[in-house]
């Protein structure tokens, strides 16, 4: 399994403005993903970030509203520019493990309210 | 593409009795399975995964679930539930060749009484 960290763990923030978020990982990773999950609702990637290249986004979202960074092996970035109430959701980054890098394991998530 | 249905928004059951949680999937090639538990206001956590051989997977609390190829399930099971026990329960799939995305169902609230 991984051990990761996400900060912070929720926040309160008014329209128009931006978060990133923070995602900690105990170990070296080669593959980083970030999730939404809207109230209620499934997990969707959002993109997968890999060190050393750009994050690849899923159909539906674009990097002018979720920029990711990954500098590191252990370390990467989510910001939610320009927010909008309906950026309201819980984000989770998560990490790849096995032997062919099938299991994902999950942060504790940000819980964002945007106003 | 792969999809997942999870057909039960909600599964009740009395502490002690055996439960089940539905999943079937669909993929073009052969699927890895994964089930996750989502715990109030905290991320997923992995139960257990289902990559090849034994049709019947072990995982964390005493879960299990079943690879049935011919019916494209993977119901998610215990013998005895705990009040515990309650939480939301995803279930997801990828293919088997390379990395590939993890698609997730719509999840499960299973609701354990006393």
């Amino acid at each position: 399994s991984a051990v990761i960290s996400q900060k912070p763990s929720r926040d309160i923030c008014q329209r128009g403005t931006s978060l990133t978020i923070q995602c900690q990982v105990d170990s070296q990773v080669t593959m980083m993903f970030w999730y939404r999950q809207q109230p209620g609702q499934s997990l969707t990637l959002i993109a997968t970030a890999n060190q050393g290249s750009e994050a690849t986004y899923e159909s539906g979202f674009v990097i002018d509203k979720f920029p990711i960074s990954r500098p590191n092996l252990t370390f990467s970035t989510l910001t939610v520019s320009n927010m909008s109430p309906e950026d309201s959701s819980i984000y989770l980054c998560s990490v790849s493990r096995g032997q062919k890098q099938e299991t994902q394991y999950f942060g504790p998530g940000t819980r964002l309210l945007v106003l | 593409a792969q999809s997942v249905a999870q057909p039960e928004d909600q599964v009740n059951v009395a502490e002690g009795n055996p439960l089940t949680v539905k999943c079937t999937y669909s993929v073009s090639g052969n699927p890895y399975l994964f089930w996750y538990v989502q715990y109030p206001n905290r991320g997923l956590q992995f139960l257990l995964k289902y990559i090849t051989g034994d049709n019947l997977v072990k995982g964390s609390y005493g879960f299990e679930a079943e690879f049935n190829k011919s019916q494209t399930s993977f119901h998610l099971k215990k013998p005895s539930a705990l009040v515990s026990d309650s939480a939301l329960y995803f279930c997801a799939v990828s293919l088997n060749t390379g990395f590939q995305k993890l698609v997730f169902g719509t999840g499960t609230r299973l609701l354990v009484s006393p």
